[in-house]
């Protein structure tokens, strides 16, 4: 069966310091994997999404980064935390986009003080 | 105006009653997702639609394309139903999310 792991599960740390949330997914190979953030108060917001190895598209630009360095690892990055990038950042992936569901990770809950 | 509305925003619901959510989007989709937020945050997803209806227990989801409207139906509803629940739909790039609806249902 299919699982995905995201880790760590809650984060604390300060302004201007790097950022690297990690998502791996077990059981299946060539998903297509997502990177989602909800602020506080606020809906679901799609960071980023990728089809492939290497193949990272933005919905929106920010002060966050995300890499595909091997087929079943999505990692998200800052070099420098912002207050604004508080929230609770949700892996998730699928296998055709549009056509079989969605699977999500259990959260990082990011709060940068 | 949100290219995703839902409503209502809030709903609080007896036990064993019939719950209605609903999901207006003004754009292009290809499909449609029901996702449930549990309050510790974790997401499932419950339905993926691009048409018709689709039944998973209690839980029913109904797609208009034309219309561009869905609902989310839950039947004899019951305090564990207790969660958001957020209807998201996939455009060409990306997806675009509603606000979401919080359920409350008393025993």
């Amino acid at each position: 069966s299919q699982t995905i792991h995201q880790w760590p599960a809650t984060l604390v740390q300060p302004v201007g310091s790097p950022l690297s949330l990690e998502c791996t997914v077990e059981g299946t190979s060539n998903p297509n994997l997502y990177w989602y953030r909800q602020a506080a108060g606020r809906g679901l917001q799609l960071l980023f999404y990728s089809v492939g190895i290497g193949q990272i598209s933005s919905e929106v630009p920010q002060n966050l980064s995300a890499s595909r360095p091997q087929d079943r690892q999505f990692i998200l990055s800052s070099k420098k935390l912002l207050l604004s990038d508080s929230g609770f950042y949700l892996c998730a992936w699928d296998r055709d986009r549009g056509s079989s569901p969605l699977h999500f990770g259990n959260g990082t809950r990011l709060t940068v003080t | 105006k949100n290219e995703v509305e839902q409503s209502p925003q809030n709903l609080t619901a007896q036990e064993g009653e019939f719950i209605t959510i609903n999901c207006s989007y003004s754009v292009g989709i290809s499909a449609l997702h029901w996702l449930q937020q549990h309050p510790g945050g974790g997401i499932v997803s419950l339905f993926m639609l691009s048409s018709g209806k689709k039944k998973h227990g209690r839980l029913i989801a109904t797609i208009n394309i034309q219309e561009k409207h869905s609902s989310l139906h839950i039947t004899a509803s019951h305090p564990r139903d207790s969660a958001v629940y957020i209807c998201a739909v996939l455009v060409e790039v990306g997806m675009r999310f509603g606000a979401g609806t919080r359920l409350t249902v008393k025993p």
